[in-house]
């Protein structure tokens, strides 16, 4: 079955770091356009970042300067190193696969991981 | 950035009823990078339709897509019970993604 398992996430205090893992099966993240998406409690989603298959990263300004996207190809799994966190980094992570080729929209989803800063 | 407003924020309607979800540009965005997701309590999105107007794989034929350019529309067309739920719009443009606020669908 294609899918995505997201851990990591937990209680950190401000200004101190943690890194997210995303861990794929069935499909080759390094080959895929890969995101993180978050969620604040009780909030919407909000877009973090993204890898592109040829290595290319963004970010949302909110997290640019602080987060890092990359990956492991031999684990086939993906990373949000967090750095300097703030207490509205709270939320729900997820790892989303990304479908590129014309289109752009998210189609595999992991249950998420919770990050505290508090 | 490209900001995108859904409206109405709540939508209370009963089963059976149609049920029509706006999402606003504000500026145009390419209807190939506008999707629409569902998302339940305590789970993770699900995709319903990409492409505008294009249903994900699985996705009921009662739920379509619509529109261009800033307006873009997702309908359902007969509300069942497992549709209430919280629905966000996401566009792509210039290396970066936004998703809408976000419309719940309630039951009236």
């Amino acid at each position: 079955e294609v899918q995505v398992v997201e851990s990591g996430g937990g209680l950190v205090q401000p200004g101190g770091s943690l890194r997210l893992s995303c861990a794929a099966s069935e499909f080759t993240v390094s080959s895929n356009y890969m995101s993180w998406v978050r969620q604040a409690p009780g909030k919407g989603l909000e877009w973090v970042s993204v890898i592109y298959s040829g290595g290319s990263t963004y970010y949302a300004d909110s997290v640019k300067g602080r987060f890092t996207i990359s990956r492991d190809n031999s684990k086939n799994t993906l990373y949000l190193q967090m750095n300097s966190l703030r207490a509205e980094d709270t939320a729900v992570y997820f790892c989303a696969r990304v479908v590129r080729g014309g289109y752009y929209y998210m189609d595999v989803w992991g249950k998420g991981t919770t990050v505290t800063v508090s | 950035e490209t900001v995108l407003t859904q409206s109405p924020g709540t939508l209370s309607l009963s089963p059976g009823e149609r049920a029509t979800l706006s999402c606003r540009a504000s500026q145009s965005v390419s209807s190939t990078y506008l999707a629409w997701y569902q998302q339940k309590p305590g789970q993770a999105p699900r995709l319903l339709i990409y492409g505008a107007s294009s249903r994900a794989t699985g996705i009921p034929d009662r739920f379509s897509g619509g529109g261009s350019g800033t307006d873009f529309t997702l309908t359902i067309s007969r509300l069942e019970p497992e549709d209430f739920a919280v629905y966000y719009c996401q566009q792509f443009g210039s290396s970066l993604v936004t998703f809408g606020q976000g419309t719940k669908l309630e039951i009236k």
